[in-house]
């Protein structure tokens, strides 16, 4: 489909390992965010990557969370030395740009034993 | 500290009533807001908009209705349907607020037939 997806849908990991989670954005939309969700809460911001520019990361948790966006398209999510406080969906959107609504892709569900 | 809030984590409505959602917010910076609806174990998915310069928009059974002095926004669905039946989350932005949305914690919706 066009759609926003995301890989693996589901993960279940032992704490301390490393994840990586991926996002395909819709082709074309130069804007991308990947947010968590927590169980009983909102969205919480993670990072923004808008073409060339420097990503903003002002929402990532700690120094564990990194993410990369390769030729604009793809991007990896990446949690080193899991913690049980890492369990949550975490979901990845793109829009064409900063100022248009933002399409989701179904989320990866991070288990953290 | 959230700046966007939903008070009532959920609500239900009979078949063909009206369905009012509710979000108040803090930040007087916010002057981009929308509404997304999600269904279990998919992502949100944008529902309607509405900026600042005006007090309501509406698409289809969809309104939106922006109370600035207030801060507060509310989404009116009418006739309400069972496939509604879904959470809601509002989510803000505004210029020097970054390039994050703010999203509220949602409010489940139950249409009964």
């Amino acid at each position: 489909g066009a759609g926003v997806s995301q890989s693996p849908s589901n993960k279940v990991t032992e704490k301390g390992k490393d994840v990586e989670l991926r996002c395909d954005p819709i082709s074309g939309h130069t804007a991308l965010y990947w947010y968590r969700q927590s169980l009983g809460q909102g969205l919480e911001f993670l990072i923004y990557f808008q073409g060339n520019s420097a990503p903003d990361k002002s929402g990532l948790p700690s120094d564990r969370f990194s993410a990369e966006r390769t030729g604009g398209s793809v991007s990896t999510l990446t949690i080193q030395r899991t913690q049980q406080e890492d369990s949550a969906v975490y979901l990845c959107a793109s829009s064409l740009d900063r100022d248009q609504p933002q399409h989701f892709g179904d989320g990866t569900r991070l288990s953290i034993l | 500290d959230q700046q966007v809030k939903q008070n009532s984590p959920s609500l239900s409505v009979q078949e063909g009533r009206i369905s009012i959602l509710n979000c108040d917010y803090t930040n007087s910076m916010f002057d981009y807001f929308l509404w997304y609806k999600k269904y279990p174990a998919e992502g949100p998915t944008f529902l309607i908009s509405i900026s600042s310069i005006k007090d309501k928009n509406e698409d289809g059974r969809f309104t939106v209705f922006l109370n600035k002095s207030a801060k507060h926004l509310s989404l009116h669905i009418v006739p309400s349907q069972p496939g509604d039946s879904a959470v809601y989350f509002c989510a803000a932005r505004g210029r020097g607020t970054g390039n994050q949305f703010y999203f509220g914690t949602g409010t489940s919706l139950t249409v009964i037939p």
